[in-house]
């Protein structure tokens, strides 16, 4: 299967601080790609659908203005959460389609102080 | 939005035996159908993808759709330890469309020895 990277695996980060997330498509280009959160024990929820070249769509409830996402390339897309808080903590995934398939990245434990 | 659901578990089956993990939805829109196996604090991993009606088989996996009943499941025969994860279910809309699946809250299947 399609390879999709992402970095960190892990982040600890103080109240207040801004977290960026990287997720990349090895081997494949994806003009569009997921950002999923999970909370323990919960399924994943679609926080937004980054395109590349244009502006990120997000799923209803979603912060626009503190979770910011920009895919800049056909391989690339970053999320960063801004002023982070503990309640942000969670596990964030980035997912892309190869073909008719969704790919997803190893993900990323947000651990806010 | 499309609704997923899945019995949360846990399922427990000794090793040998055949898991049999089910998902019903609730939009008749959904068109494709994705099986995840998500081990606890990693990424989901697909496992089968099934966009017709009847028996898509796999290796150990067989999945089944039924979408008169809207109804799809996960047949895991000759389980083994390693099988042991959390399974998600995922509905997509549009025939081979793998983008903004709407996931279940999984099913844990523990396999015992």
């Amino acid at each position: 299967g399609a390879v999709v990277s992402q970095h960190p695996s892990r982040v600890i980060c103080k109240s207040g601080t801004s977290v960026k997330i990287e997720c990349r498509s090895l081997d494949f280009q994806a003009t569009t790609m997921f950002w999923y959160r999970q909370f323990p024990k919960q399924s994943l929820m679609l926080m937004a659908t980054s395109n590349e070249g244009s502006k990120a769509t997000y799923e209803q409830g979603v912060e626009k203005d503190k979770f910011l996402i920009n895919h800049a390339s056909l391989t690339l897309s970053t999320l960063t959460v801004t002023s982070a808080h503990p309640e942000d903590s969670s596990f964030y995934i980035c997912s892309a389609t190869s073909g008719e398939k969704l790919f997803f990245g190893s993900g990323t434990q947000l651990s806010v102080l | 939005q499309k609704e997923v659901e899945q019995n949360s578990g846990p399922l427990s089956v000794p090793e040998g035996a055949i898991a049999s993990l089910n998902c019903t939805y609730s939009d008749r829109v959904s068109q494709s159908f994705f099986w995840y196996r998500q081990y606890s604090g990693k990424s989901p991993e697909l496992i089968m993808s099934i966009y017709s009606n009847g028996d898509k088989e796999d290796g150990r996996f067989t999945a089944q759709l039924n979408k008169a009943s809207q109804y799809v499941s996960l047949l895991i025969r000759d389980s083994q330890p390693s099988d042991s994860a959390t399974y998600l279910c995922a509905g997509g809309g549009g025939s081979g469309t793998a983008s903004k699946l709407t996931f279940g809250t999984g099913t844990r299947l523990q396999v015992t020895l």
